[in-house]
Formats: structure tokens, sequence, C-alpha cells
């Protein structure tokens, strides 16, 4: 069964400290991984794409990939308050000749003043 | 990047009663995705709308609950059937950049309430 699993928080951090959301998948041929933001009563919005292993860095967002673990991490540096949203872990699982995303239950981040 | 958009944003509806909701791509895609968000979960793939054929529906969604309709590559239309409280939820329209391994872009959402 392909699966996507997320720490369902909810995770606080004061502002200014670094947030760490954590996502492990199941299919060992999965290909890329997405984080997206979802802000209550809207749509889900891309962070960050990964397709290899080691770190990517976005202005304060840094994605890192472990395939051989099979695990993928978001990490959000200098938090701030607008950064509380839902942040949806998303792994393209490996299907011939087709794109098919699944996403994980997400993690509820809340940034405190 | 694809711009959706996708209507109605919101609707009451009554038990029993059908709702069509529509997805207008601004690029042509050869497969667009339907996607159910239940409150506080995160979403869930129905089916994939392919141009051409038969959708393709996931394990647990079938066709005469969720009919698909895809006339052409840029437009497909969700019809929730015979409503219950339990369809309350936001549907999502779906479609990804050109080439594999691309992210997904999505509609605004249809926020769906059943009573």
């Amino acid at each position: 069964q392909k699966e996507v699993e997320q720490n369902s928080g909810p995770l606080s951090v004061p502002e200014g400290a670094i947030a760490s959301l954590n996502c492990t998948y199941s299919d060992r041929g999965s290909q890329s991984f997405f984080w997206y933001r979802q802000y209550s009563g809207k749509s889900p919005e891309l962070i960050m794409f990964i397709y290899s292993n080691g770190d990517k860095e976005d202005g304060r967002f840094t994605a890192q990939l472990n395939k051989a673990s099979q695990y993928v991490s978001l990490l959000i540096r200098d938090s701030q308050p607008s950064d509380s949203a839902t942040y949806l872990c998303a792994v393209n699982m490996e299907q011939t000749g087709a794109n098919n995303l699944f996403f994980g239950t997400g993690t509820r981040l809340t940034v405190i003043p | 990047s694809a711009v959706i958009s996708q209507k109605p944003s919101r609707d009451i509806c009554q038990r029993g009663t059908s709702l069509t909701i529509q997805c207008q791509v601004d690029s042509q895609v050869t497969m667009m995705f339907w996607y159910r968000q239940q409150p506080g979960q995160s979403l869930t793939l129905i089916a994939t709308a392919n141009q051409g054929s038969e959708a393709t529906y996931e394990s647990g969604f079938v066709i005469d609950k969720f009919p698909i309709s895809r006339p052409n590559l840029t437009f497909s239309t969700l019809t929730v059937s015979n409503m219950s409280p339990e369809d309350s939820s936001i549907y999502l329209c779906s479609v990804f950049g050109r080439g594999m391994n691309t992210e997904a872009f999505f509609g605004q959402g249809t926020r769906l309430t059943v009573v």
C-alpha cells in the first residue's frame, strides 16, 4: 500500500525559531517530493520540491531528502507568524507513464509571536 | 505554471441532490485530477480524468457517486451525486505542469456543505 506519513502535530514554535517538519513514504520507487502549504480555507500552494538526495535551500526553507531512509523533511528558519498553516508532504509515486501524487495527512504549524 | 478556474467556490445543498463542479485550465493537459479534502484531513485522490476515455477511480470511489466528464483537454466536471452530509468537504481539481515529476497546481476549491 502506497502511504505518505507525517507528524500530525500540532507543532508550535516561537517566532524566530526553526520549525522542523517530517515525512516518510512507503514506495521506494518514488521520484519526486513536494512540500505544500495550506492556509485554512485555501488551496495548497507549493513551497518546495526536491528530487535528489541531500539538502535544497530556498530562502528560509530547506528541504532534505534521504531516499535510502525514505524520509523527507522541511526546515523553516526564522519562523514567522505568517508561516502558521498546515504543511502537506506529497510524493509522486512511481507509476509508468503517469504522475500520481499522494499526500500525507499534514502537519499543522503554529508560530507564536 | 497553470491557472485553474474552479466553480462554484462554495455551495450548500440539500441531501439527495447532486452538484456539478467545473474546472477550467488555461492550457491543454492530458490528465486532470479530482481530490477531496474532508474537514481536518489531507487530500484524497478521487479519480483521474483522462480526455477521451473513462476516468480512473481510486479505491473507495465509484463512478455512480462521482461521475466525471472530460470533454476536451482544458475542461472537466465532477458531479457529487445523491449527496449526504458525509459528502460535506472541499473538492479540488488539479493538474500537473508539463513533463514528469513536476508540481501539481490546484484550483481554488469548492467548499460543499450538505444539509
